[in-house]
């Protein structure tokens, strides 16, 4: 069964970084694509990057292009994101997804963890 | 960027009801398209993939259709537990991209 648990949310001035992690079992995770994407408060779904299973492919949303980075730990089936230079409007609850089979098939989802914005 | 739009945002509905929900994008997509229920405090869950496909464990009551730029997701006897939020989702090009959602509720 597969499980995605993220954690390394929480409230961070304008400016600031946080890393989030997502700790993942029941699945090879060696072998899956990893994305992470995000939901602001009462907002829609918004996908924010993407890496492939052996790290050499990373993609991004516009908006967090230089400031965020994708990596991943296949030897401890780990994901990461690390945010630099955060602003209001990345506040959002931060989901970690698997691709559900090849790349583009879908999400398999965590259950998210909250990053907020603030000063 | 592929704008993905939904509408209505909500819609009523009754148990046992058909309800069909429309979904279109900005340009052809073939059929690199997603569809996700989602219930409040909840991850979303996936239904459909690639327009058509029923995800394992879901109800065979929900079915997809359409390619190109118009889909539609289908809940043939609408049941208690199906009143949720459903948003589709392009996979044809990154960024990937979301429907606003359609929220269904009594």
């Amino acid at each position: 069964q597969v499980q995605l648990v993220e954690s390394g949310g929480g409230v961070v001035q304008p400016g600031g970084s946080l890393r989030l992690s997502c700790a993942t079992s029941g699945f090879t995770f060696s072998s899956s694509g990893m994305h992470w994407l995000r939901q602001a408060p009462g907002k829609g779904l918004e996908w924010v990057s993407f890496i492939r299973f052996d790290g050499n492919n990373k993609y991004y949303t516009d908006s967090v292009k230089g400031r965020f980075t994708i990596s991943r730990d296949n030897s401890n089936n780990t994901l990461f994101l690390h945010m630099n230079n955060l602003r209001a409007e990345d506040t959002a609850l931060y989901y970690c997804a698997k691709d559900r089979d090849y790349y583009g098939s879908g999400f398999y989802w965590g259950q998210g963890t909250l990053v907020t914005v603030s000063s | 960027d592929i704008q993905m739009t939904q509408s209505p945002s909500s819609l009523s509905a009754s148990v046992g009801d058909r309800v069909t929900i429309p979904c279109r994008a900005s340009q052809p997509i073939s059929n690199y398209l997603n569809w996700y229920q989602q219930k409040p405090g909840k991850a979303p869950k996936l239904l459909i993939y690639a327009a058509s496909s029923l995800q394992s464990g879901v109800p065979s009551r929900f079915s997809g259709s359409g390619s190109g730029t118009d889909f539609t997701l289908t809940i043939a006897s609408l049941q208690p537990e199906d009143f949720a939020t459903y948003s589709c989702q392009q996979s044809y090009s990154t960024p990937f991209t979301f429907g606003p959602g359609t929220k269904v509720d009594i």
